[in-house]
C-alpha cells in the first residue's frame, strides 16, 4: 500500500532547542495531519493542513503543506520536557474518499 | 477532547475465545474507525464506519468483523482471538471523513 516516510525516526532534545521533522511521499495528499502520543494514550491531533504552501501554528509548533503537496514539516520551538513523546503524520491521498495513511512516528526524547 | 471513550482499557484472553470491543463518542461524528498500532508498524486500519449499519474494510481486516447499531457505538470482534492480535487498539472519529480524526484512549489486548 501507500507509504509515507517519517524521519528522523528518533531524536533526542536538549531543553530550549527547536526540533524539526517531516514526512515525505511519492504520492500526492490533499490533507496532512501532525498528532502527538504520550505513553499509555492514544494520538492526539496538533495541526491539520489542507492546502499546498498552507503554513500553520499551534503556540511553539508550526506546520507546513508542501508546495508539491507530496511532502509535510513540523518544527517545534524551544522545546520543553513535555515535548517528549511520538509524532505522527497523516495524510489523505489527493482524489481518494479513502483514509488516512499514518507516518511511523518520530519518538522525541530527551538527551541524558 | 472529543467525547471518546473505550472499553475495556486492557484485555487478557487466551488464544481461540471470542473477544469484542467496545468504542462510544458522544460527538455524534458520522465516521468511526478501528487501528491497530504495533511495534514497526505505527497505525493500521482494520475497519470503518460512515453510518449506521455502514462499515467497510482497512487496511488489516482479516480476523476482525465490525457492527455498528447506533451512531454512538462501534464494535469490534475477534471471533477467535489468535496471538498475532496482540496489539494496542484504537477508535477514532470524524464528522467530516478521513481527515481530522479524534482518538480515544485505547485498549491494550494481549492474546495468550
Amino acid at each position: 500500500g501507500q507509504q509515507l516516510n517519517q524521519s528522523p525516526q528518533s531524536m533526542f532534545i536538549q531543553e530550549g532547542e527547536d526540533v524539526s521533522m517531516n514526512c515525505t511521499s511519492s504520492s500526492i495528499f490533499n490533507t496532512w495531519l501532525w498528532y502527538k502520543q504520550d505513553p499509555g494514550e492514544g494520538p492526539v491531533l496538533l495541526i491539520a493542513l489542507y492546502k499546498a504552501g498552507e503554513l500553520t501554528s499551534n503556540g511553539r509548533l508550526t506546520a507546513q503543506f508542501g508546495i508539491t503537496r507530496k511532502d509535510s514539516f513540523l518544527n517545534i520551538s524551544a522545546s520543553i520536557p513535555s515535548d517528549v513523546g511520538i509524532y505522527f503524520c497523516a495524510g489523505q491521498l489527493l482524489g481518494s474518499q479513502g483514509n488516512l495513511i499514518f507516518g511511523k512516528g518520530t519518538k522525541l526524547s530527551v538527551k541524558p | 477532547d472529543a467525547g471518546i471513550t473505550q472499553s475495556p482499557r486492557h484485555k487478557v484472553t487466551e488464544t481461540g475465545t471470542p473477544v469484542t470491543l467496545r468504542c462510544h463518542q458522544t460527538e455524534n461524528h458520522r465516521y468511526m474507525y478501528w487501528y491497530r498500532q504495533d511495534p514497526g508498524h505505527g497505525l493500521r486500519l482494520i475497519h470503518y464506519s460512515y453510518g449506521v449499519k455502514d462499515t467497510d474494510k482497512g487496511e488489516v481486516s482479516d480476523g476482525y468483523s465490525v457492527s455498528r447499531s447506533k451512531t454512538e457505538d462501534f464494535l469490534l470482534t475477534l471471533e477467535s482471538a489468535t496471538s498475532s492480535q496482540t496489539s494496542v487498539y484504537f477508535c477514532a472519529i470524524s464528522d467530516q471523513g478521513a481527515d481530522t480524526q479524534y482518538f480515544g484512549p485505547g485498549t491494550r489486548l494481549t492474546v495468550l
